[in-house]
């Protein structure tokens, strides 16, 4: 079976720093652009970032850039998302989401809640 | 950033109704659009990519077209599991952009 399952979410003050994590199974992960979208609470999808397949190429939303950083380890079958300086307008629902590259997001996680408040 | 804007915001339908919506880009984006649907407390699923591909799995009933600037999502006959929020995206650039949703409701 296709899955995604993320981790690493929780409760953190301003200013601070999470690891999200997002493991995959049932798939050749190395193959497959993967991204981070993110929800807050009764709001839309507003999406993060976006990793190549070798990790050579990484896309990040402007509101993130320089505090978030995407990566992947293809050997764990795992895609991450550092988080830093945290704000209390990060806080949402993370989903990590596998991208078949002109297609759209064809497979999601159930999230990961991060919460920042002091 | 390119602005996705859909409409209407709310619809509210009944069962076997046909349903409509519209997705706006600020610029031209190809067929690079996605339609996403999401239930409460579930993860988005992808309904249709390319503007117009049906996603494997998901019912005829869902159809989408559109290039350019002006796309839609239809249901053409709306059925209980289909009460929910949809979402536009589009892939042709950097960042990645949705638009806010429009929720199904039951009328």
């Amino acid at each position: 079976e296709v899955q995604l399952v993320e981790s690493g979410g929780g409760l953190v003050q301003p200013g601070g720093s999470l690891r999200l994590s997002c493991a995959a199974s049932g798939f050749t992960f190395s193959s497959y652009w993967m991204n981070w979208v993110r929800q807050a609470p009764r709001k839309g999808l507003e999406w993060v970032a976006n990793i190549k397949q070798d990790g050579s190429e990484k896309y990040y939303v402007d509101s993130v850039k320089g505090r978030f950083t995407i990566s992947r380890d293809n050997a764990k079958n795992s895609l991450y998302l550092q988080v830093n300086s945290l704000r209390a307008e990060d806080t949402a629902i993370y989903y990590c989401a596998r991208e078949f590259r002109g297609y759209g997001m064809d497979v999601w996680g159930q999230g990961t809640t991060v919460t920042v408040s002091s | 950033d390119i602005q996705m804007t859909q409409s209407p915001s709310t619809l509210s339908a009944s069962v076997g109704d046909r349903v409509t919506i519209t997705c706006r880009a600020s610029q031209s984006i190809s067929s690079w659009l996605a339609w996403y649907q999401q239930r409460p407390g579930k993860a988005p699923k992808l309904l249709i990519y390319k503007a117009s591909g049906l996603e494997s799995g998901v019912p005829s009933r869902f159809s989408g077209s559109g290039s350019g600037t002006e796309f839609t999502l239809t249901i053409s006959s709306l059925q209980p599991d289909d009460f929910a929020t949809y979402y536009c995206q589009q892939y042709n650039s950097y960042p990645w952009t949705f638009g806010q949703g429009t929720k199904v409701e039951i009328k």
